[in-house]
């Protein structure tokens, strides 16, 4: 069955450093990969998506993320974090019946000053 | 800037009340996805559409809950009667989808958070 972890509930990280949020997927054929973040009260935003070519890919407001088949990892990364990226951030996998998304749990990003 | 639509934003009822929930697509998208957001379930597909014709809805309880799309302009969640269980925040997506490109991008609205009391 398809599936995505997101083994990190909730991650800290001061303002400025780097920032890594993991993803592992669980899924047979070559996957559409999607990280999407949520601020409080709001829908959710595409930061990025992997369809083929290129492993790194770069999203919107300096994210970015690296496919690794052999690890069924699409982690995603930003160098340096600012204060409004607090949010929670998805992964998502492609099913494949038709295009619908299947979600990880979610992480919640906290940002210190 | 084309988004897509929810209203209402918010809505407080009582259990037992009927509930319906609308998502205006973005102009041109021929998919529609339903989406409910728990604590603890996360992000759960209920329902979907392609071209207004429903594909799945196998994620939603088929005894109180129905999707239409009276046209491609608007998409309509039902909940009848409500439950104090369906309180969550129900996201609608479109997408466009392609016969020949099975790449499909959704983009989400803002959703409608539910209260049943």
């Amino acid at each position: 069955a398809q599936s995505v972890t997101q083994p990190d509930i909730h991650i800290t990280v001061s303002e400025g450093a780097s920032l890594e949020l993991r993803c592992n997927y669980s899924y047979g054929a070559t996957p559409y990969l999607f990280w999407y973040v949520q601020s409080p009260g709001q829908g959710l935003q595409l930061l990025l998506k992997y369809f083929s070519g290129d492993t790194l890919v770069q999203g919107i407001k300096g994210f970015e993320a690296e496919f690794k088949r052999s690890q069924s990892s699409f982690n995603l990364r930003k160098p340096s974090v600012h204060w409004s990226d607090a949010a929670e951030y998805f992964c998502a996998v492609e099913g494949n019946q038709g295009g619908k998304l299947i979600f990880g749990q979610g992480t919640e990003l906290s940002v210190k000053p | 800037d084309a988004r897509v639509t929810q209203t209402p934003r918010d809505k407080v009822t009582e259990m037992g009340q009927e509930v319906t929930m609308r998502c205006q697509p973005i102009l041109g998208h021929n998919t529609v996805f339903w989406y409910r957001q728990t604590m603890m379930q996360g992000l759960e597909l209920l329902a979907y559409f392609r071209n207004r014709a429903p594909l799945d809805d196998s994620g939603m309880p088929k005894d109180r809950f129905s999707a239409e799309m009276p046209d491609a302009t608007l998409a309509t969640l039902k909940i009848q009667p409500s439950e104090p269980r369906d309180s969550a925040v129900y996201f609608c997506a479109s997408g466009l989808r392609r016969i020949y490109l099975a790449k499909n991008i959704q983009y989400f609205g803002a959703g409608t958070r539910l209260s049943v009391l």
